[in-house]
């Protein structure tokens, strides 16, 4: 079974410049995570999609950032304008059932250099 | 507060055991987890225990959690150097909405 996909795995961009990354979540997973990870730091969440709707985007800086996830299955994360700090890496995650107790799958991640 | 704390590094030697220490703040915490990083690659769920047990063992690993002193622990037996990445706790919340807060991940180093 194919895990979580995403891409591209590594984007770098100059500041001011949009950027988007795409997440596959594994197929039937109804929960889909955006997770912002800065390095030598654990994960913190930025937003959360029960199917297509976001039930929590509390975290998500919507100034400059959007995501969307159109038909429940597959989602995208925009930054745009790209700024020096967001150089990160960002994390999709889905999951089955109770996110409290069902397992989390991560994808790779994709890593953004902002210059 | 939502913190997690995690000691930042860990060195072992080959077949000795690995204790990776957590503590945690907020006391509604219903469920504790410990996920594996390895270089260049996303979280994996290693185990997970909930607040009102004090220990879980699968295999290689015990989690021990003292929720009084809001403590959790991560011990592998016989560490191997695939063994080697970065461990994080995470913890969730009574009611949460699925979000884990993550702590800052400890790097445990395993030598030959």
């Amino acid at each position: 079974e194919a895990g979580v996909v995403q891409s591209p795995r590594y984007k770098i961009i100059e500041k001011k410049q949009p950027v988007a990354f795409w997440c596959n979540p594994i197929s039937g997973h109804n929960t889909l995570y955006w997770y912002l990870q800065n390095l030598g730091q654990g994960p913190e969440l930025l937003i959360r999609y029960e199917n297509e709707e976001a039930v929590d985007d509390s975290q998500l800086p919507k100034d400059r950032f959007s995501a969307e996830r159109l038909k429940g299955v597959d989602s995208t994360l925009k930054i745009q304008p790209a700024e020096l700090g967001d150089s990160a890496v960002y994390l999709c995650a889905s999951s089955l059932g109770d996110p409290n107790t069902g397992e989390l799958f991560f994808g790779e991640g994709s890593r953004l250099t902002v210059l | 507060g939502e913190d997690v704390e995690q000691s930042l590094f860990l060195s072992v030697r080959e077949g000795d055991s690995s204790v990776i220490n957590c503590t945690y703040t907020d006391s509604s915490s219903t469920y504790l987890y410990w996920y594996k990083q390895e270089p260049g690659a996303g979280l994996q769920l290693l185990t997970y225990i909930f607040s009102n047990m004090d220990m879980k063992q699968d295999q290689r690993l015990t989690v021990l959690l003292n929720k009084k002193d809001k403590h959790l622990s991560l011990r592998i037996a016989d560490t191997q150097t695939g063994d080697s990445a970065i461990y994080f706790c995470a913890e969730s919340r009574v009611g949460g909405t699925g979000k884990l807060i993550f702590g800052q991940g400890t790097t445990l180093q395993v030598k030959p």
